[in-house]
């Protein structure tokens, strides 16, 4: 985990708010991923980008925006929170062909 | 729509004792299947990963099975420790090579396993 680091580990936050969660790694990967993880339900992929310039959208994306700030940032924002977005956030790497590396995981408050 | 189901939801076992956790999948296509834990508070860590020409595949205590022909797999963990506490999660891959294909990953929902002593 420590190679994949997220920021802030907890966070809770009022309804209406905007909230960026970050993703920094050290693997030297050029495919970031980020997660969303509710109680009883499999992770859901919200965006990913395989490189700096590319970015798409998960099954999810809607109410979340991500910036691929360099090869090893990537941060996902919630532009106008809402409760029902209360979850643990994953964020991932890869390299092509390879395994997916998870970060410890943000849990979001929204209230 | 491609699922991944577990089973069971959770599960307790006494410390040294065997288990196996089912996953069932309807995913097509299909390229691999990986087994993830996910201590409490951390994010998943990868267990194994199969391919559909793999049987078996061996992780010291654990051992994963996949019958592809009835879209079948298995985590059988031996002689339980307490670091065993965690959720197991399946993962199936529909995306060739083990590329990581954002959105050909499918999660299944994990067992909790918790070991007593």
């Amino acid at each position: 985990d420590a190679d994949v680091t997220q920021t802030p580990r907890n966070r809770i936050t009022k309804t209406g708010k905007r909230i960026m969660l970050e993703c920094s790694q050290t693997k030297g990967h050029d495919r970031m991923y980020w997660y969303r993880q509710d109680p009883g339900l499999g992770l859901r992929l919200i965006y990913y980008s395989f490189d700096v310039k590319d970015i798409n959208k998960g099954e999810i994306s809607d109410g979340y925006s991500v910036s691929r700030q360099a090869q090893a940032k990537f941060s996902l924002s919630l532009e106008s929170a809402i409760p029902n977005q209360t979850a643990l956030y994953f964020c991932a790497t890869s390299s092509a062909g390879h395994e997916q590396y998870f970060g410890p995981g943000t849990r979001l408050t929204v209230t | 729509k491609n699922q991944v189901e577990q089973s069971p939801q959770s599960l307790i076992i006494l410390e040294g004792k065997n288990c196996t956790l089912q996953c069932n999948y309807t995913v097509s296509p299909f390229s691999n299947l990986r087994w993830y834990k996910q201590d409490t508070g951390r994010g998943p860590v990868s267990l194994t990963i199969m391919t559909f020409s793999e049987n078996t595949k061996s992780n010291g205590r654990y051992t994963a099975t996949l019958d592809a022909d009835t879209k079948q797999s298995s985590l059988h963990i031996t002689a339980s420790q307490l670091s065993d506490s965690a959720s197991y999660i399946c993962v199936v891959s529909g995306a060739p090579f083990f590329d990581n294909a954002g959105n050909m990953l499918t999660f299944g929902g994990g067992t909790r396993l918790m070991v007593k002593p």
